[in-house]
C-alpha cells in the first residue's frame, strides 16, 4: 500500500497563476484533509471532506477550493496564487465514525513557493 | 477557540536519558489524543494514540493521559539521536472528525 500520495512534491508559481494539488489514498478512508504548515504557525486545516461528495471549510479556507473526486482522491486548487500562500501543504486521511478514533495519516507534502 | 498548547522548545536531552514532552488542551470533551513525530522537511508520522486515562506503552514510548487535568504527555526512554525531531500533540474536537494540532516541541538529543 502506498498510503497517502501527493503530487507535485515541489512547485514554484508566479502571483496570479493557478494550480491544483493532487492527493490520493489507498487505505479506504472516508475522511480526507488539506493542511498548510508555516513556521511558527503549526498545522492549519484548510478544507476537509468527511465523505465522498461532501466538503467543509477549515480554519484558513480563503483563496482555496477543493474537490472530493471520489473516495480515494481529494484535490486542492489555488485559483489565483498569492505570495501569502507560500507554504508546505499536507494531505491527510482517516477513518471516522463509530468505532474509529480518527487517527490521521499524512502524505509527503508539497512545497509551494509563490513569487 | 479550541487550543492545544505545547512548549516550543528546543528541549535538549542527553543520549540515553528520558525525554518528557507535555501538552495541554482546552476542549473538555476531547476523546482521542495523538503524538506525531516530524523530522525536518518531512511529513508528520503518527507514533502514539491514547484514548483513556492512564499510561500506554509502546517500545521506548509511553503516552500518559489525564483528562481531569486536560493534560497529555509523551515519555521517550533511552533517548537516541534519531529521536531528534519536532513532536506534535493532537486532540480530537467534540465528536468531530477533525483534530487540532499543537505547534510542536523541538527535541534535540545530545550525543
Amino acid at each position: 500500500n502506498a498510503g497517502v500520495t501527493q503530487t507535485p512534491k515541489f512547485q514554484v508559481l508566479k502571483t496570479g497563476q493557478s494550480m491544483t494539488l493532487q492527493c490520493a489514498q489507498d487505505m479506504n478512508h472516508n475522511s480526507m484533509y488539506w493542511y498548510r504548515q508555516d513556521p511558527g504557525m503549526g498545522l492549519r486545516l484548510i478544507y476537509y471532506s468527511a465523505s465522498e461528495g461532501t466538503t467543509d471549510k477549515g480554519e484558513v479556507p480563503n483563496g482555496y477550493n477543493v474537490s472530493r473526486l471520489n473516495k480515494r482522491e481529494f484535490s486542492l486548487r489555488l485559483e489565483s496564487a498569492a505570495p501569502s500562500q507560500t507554504s508546505v501543504y499536507f494531505c491527510a486521511s482517516s477513518s471516522t465514525g463509530t468505532g474509529f478514533h480518527y487517527e490521521q495519516f499524512f502524505g509527503p507534502g508539497t512545497r509551494l513557493t509563490v513569487l | 477557540q479550541k487550543e492545544v498548547e505545547q512548549n516550543s522548545g528546543p528541549l535538549s536531552v542527553p543520549e540515553g536519558a528520558i525525554a518528557s514532552l507535555n501538552c495541554t488542551y482546552s476542549d473538555r470533551v476531547s476523546q482521542s489524543f495523538f503524538w506525531y513525530r516530524q523530522y525536518s522537511g518531512k511529513s508528520p508520522e503518527l507514533i502514539m494514540s491514547i484514548y483513556s486515562n492512564g499510561d500506554k506503552e509502546d517500545g521506548r514510548f509511553t503516552a500518559q493521559l489525564n483528562k481531569a487535568s486536560q493534560y497529555v504527555s509523551l515519555l521517550i526512554r533511552d533517548s537516541q539521536p534519531s529521536d531528534s525531531a519536532t513532536y506534535l500533540c493532537a486532540v480530537t474536537l467534540n465528536r468531530d472528525d477533525k483534530i487540532i494540532f499543537g505547534k510542536g516541541t523541538r527535541l534535540h538529543i545530545l550525543p
